[in-house]
């Protein structure tokens, strides 16, 4: 069955980097692109942006560009998203998601969440 | 970009029938077929309930149906069950560098 497995809960500092991995299965891994949702506690989703596996290609919310960058890893079938500059606004759960087919953005695939927590 | 705009609160007794709007503009829900609604109960990862506007994914009940109105979308949900009890999100894909937009979300309570 289709999974995305996400690493695991990260505490950091503020002006620190993360990165969170999302590992897929049982699909073609470069059949979809792989967005990233996150959720502050308490709050509502908010999408960062999308990486297509097979290319490469992102789109970035512009809220995030130039301190996000999602990559793919074909070989292992696992996506990244790392955010950098980090600041306590940015604690959340954050999601790996893949559409219901190739580009549509009805996200039917969701990982378990990774909670970022950034506290000095 | 704004997000979508949905009401923060709705509610309704079982077996009767509510409707959850969600308002955008000429850049997205108004000039795309493009959108989706997500169930989310506590601690849980969204469950897409409705993508392409009207389109159901398997296994989603027949109670769940989405339409468009111009600028507006709405999800209705009929013969509320305790279990629908949930947060309610939309999204649209968006002509920008943003590609896609959430609603502020909805929390719906069965009475």
């Amino acid at each position: 069955q289709v999974q995305l497995v996400q690493s695991g809960a990260e505490v950091k500092r503020p002006g620190a980097s993360v990165k969170v991995s999302c590992k897929a299965s049982g699909y073609t891994f470069n059949g979809y692109y792989i967005h990233w949702v996150r959720q502050a506690p308490g709050q509502g989703l908010e999408w960062m942006g999308r990486i297509n596996p097979n290319s490469g290609g992102t789109n970035y919310a512009q809220k995030f560009q130039g301190r996000v960058t999602m990559t793919g890893d074909t070989s292992i079938n696992t996506a990244y998203v790392e955010l950098s500059t980090l600041r306590s606004d940015d604690t959340a759960i954050y999601y790996c998601a893949r559409g219901i087919y190739y580009d549509n953005i009805g996200l039917l695939r969701w990982g378990q969440g990774t909670l970022v927590t950034v506290s000095s | 970009q704004s997000a979508l705009t949905q009401p923060a609160s709705v509610s309704g007794s079982p077996r009767q029938s509510i409707t959850i709007s969600c308002t955008g503009t000429s850049s997205d829900v108004d000039d795309y077929n493009y959108v989706s609604w997500y169930q989310q109960h506590p601690g849980k990862a969204p469950k897409l309930m409705i993508y392409d506007v009207n389109k159901r994914p398997s296994g989603i009940s027949n109670r769940f149906s989405g339409s468009k109105s111009g600028n507006t979308a709405s999800l209705t949900i009929s013969g509320l069950q305790a279990e629908d009890e949930a947060d309610y999100y939309c999204s649209s894909y968006i002509s920008s560098s943003t590609h896609v937009v959430f609603g502020g979300g909805t929390k719906l309570t069965v009475l």
